[in-house]
């Protein structure tokens, strides 16, 4: 059974580029969330998709990052003109349980970002 | 809102003993909670989860953990610890009543187990 795998594990920028990540979730998952981990602290979360739809977004999501869940498969996170705050570990998760107790999400290996 | 605290930023035992990771919670309505461990540069694995039921919860590697109602609390426990457990440990909530379907993390603790 495949986990949820993420694209690329590490990327180092320079201030102001854009950057783009990708998750693939466990196939069949239904909903694909993602959080941000900074150094010494808990992951936080920023957005979730039910399918293609996204359904909730963090305040921590300013107008630089924007998601999107295509076909309801894949997922890619894009930071536009990053600023060195935005240098953490930016991680997905899929569950298939949706709107159950049972749900559990199920975490990626996680993509760190390094704005210079 | 719901939050998670994890007091303790280090436990540290030896190998063979038992070890115990703390957690306490706050949620509107039934709390749904769970522990992932972390490994250095990686992603979260999932460990164990309370829904309902027995307040006693087993799960992978040999944990498991105890729901406590009165206390709000949800500790990490392990019979005997192993060296291999040595990671960082995230105690985790879910208010399902709420309507929110993001989990709310504690900061970690980070578990050292010598030899």
């Amino acid at each position: 059974d495949t986990g949820v795998s993420q694209d690329p594990r590490h990327k180092i920028t320079k201030r102001g580029q854009n950057v783009t990540f990708r998750c693939d979730p466990i196939s069949e998952h239904n909903r694909l969330y993602w959080y941000r981990q900074t150094l010494g602290q808990g992951p936080e979360f920023l957005t979730y998709f039910q399918n293609e739809a996204q359904l909730e977004k963090s305040r921590l999501l300013s107008d630089r990052f924007s998601a999107e869940r295509p076909k309801g498969s894949f997922s890619t996170l894009e930071i536009q003109r990053t600023e060195q705050g935005d240098s953490a570990m930016y991680l997905c998760a899929s569950s298939l349980e949706a709107d159950s107790p049972q749900e559990t999400q199920y975490f990626g290996p996680g993509t760190r970002l390094l704005v210079l | 809102a719901q939050s998670v605290a994890q007091p303790e930023d280090q436990v540290n035992v030896a190998e063979g003993n038992p070890l115990t990771v703390k957690c306490t919670y706050s949620v509107s309505g039934n709390p749904y909670l769970f522990w992932y461990v972390q490994y250095p540069n990686r992603g979260l694995q999932f460990l164990l989860k309370y829904i309902t039921g027995d307040n006693l919860v087993k799960g992978s590697y040999g944990f498991e953990a105890e729901f406590n109602k009165s206390q709000t609390s949800f500790h990490l426990k392990k019979p005997s610890a192993l060296v291999s457990d040595s990671a960082l440990y995230f105690c985790a909530v879910r208010g399902f009543s709420t309507g929110r379907r993001a989990l709310t993390f504690g900061s970690g603790t980070r578990l050292q187990v010598q030899p």
